[in-house]
């Protein structure tokens, strides 16, 4: 089946430093990835929608000066939290559309536990 | 706007027990309806959809169906295992758009 990684697993930085995330489709090409974050029990908010080769598209209220997204292939998304603050620590999790497959069928990451001291 | 709504967890449930776990959503068009499966350290995986009202979606002896009357997408299993402990997602997307909208998810633990 379709596979989507991330790396790292999980990071802890200290206030003030940037930490990049990685997503990779495996064995799939997608035109479209997916950024979310979770906190506790929580559900998973939607953050951005990254279009291979163009700019993302964020959602409402998140800071696209803070969370840098780049979307260079069709297999890799990175996301950077820039000047992490403890606000930030979060679980974040992508997902990655395949251009070839099943209509509305997103496969996604284990996600990222970020944790910012 | 858009939502789902999922009932509270954790549900602990005994190995063979019947299982419901209901979900009601409130969309603006006509939304098609996910079930999404979280084992522990795993990605969230899909386990089964429909696509329009009275469609009923199956997977792995879950099923539940699209009642457009109620706006709900009720997941149910006959009989649990064990290893149907993990964290259960309901979640709509509109037609035409891309994103999906979650619920808050609901835990369920299975005991032998």
């Amino acid at each position: 089946g379709a596979v989507v990684s991330q790396h790292p697993s999980w990071v802890i930085c200290k206030s003030g430093t940037s930490v990049k995330i990685e997503c990779r489709s495996l064995d799939f090409q997608a035109t479209t990835m997916f950024w979310y974050r979770q906190f506790p029990k929580q559900s998973l908010m939607l953050m951005a929608t990254s279009n291979e080769g163009s700019k993302a598209t964020y959602e409402q209220g998140v800071e696209k000066d803070k969370f840098l997204i780049n979307h260079a292939s069709l297999t890799l998304s990175t996301l950077t939290v820039t000047s992490a603050h403890p606000e930030d620590s979060s679980f974040y999790i992508c997902s990655a559309e395949p251009i070839q497959g099943p209509q509305e069928t997103q496969y996604f990451g284990p996600g990222t536990r970020l944790l910012v001291l | 706007g858009d939502s789902v709504t999922q009932m509270e967890g954790p549900v602990t449930l005994s190995e063979e027990a019947f299982l419901t776990i209901n979900c009601t959503y409130t969309a603006t068009g006509y939304p098609s309806l996910f079930w999404y499966v979280q084992y522990p350290g795993e990605g969230l995986q899909l386990l089964l959809k429909a696509t329009k009202a009275d469609d009923k979606g199956s997977n792995k002896g879950f099923e539940a169906t699209y009642r457009k009357e109620t706006t709900s997408f009720h997941l149910e299993k006959g009989s649990v295992q064990v290893s149907d402990s993990a964290v259960y997602f309901c979640a709509l997307r509109l037609s035409g758009y891309s994103t999906l909208t979650f619920g808050k998810g609901t835990m369920l633990l299975v005991s032998p």
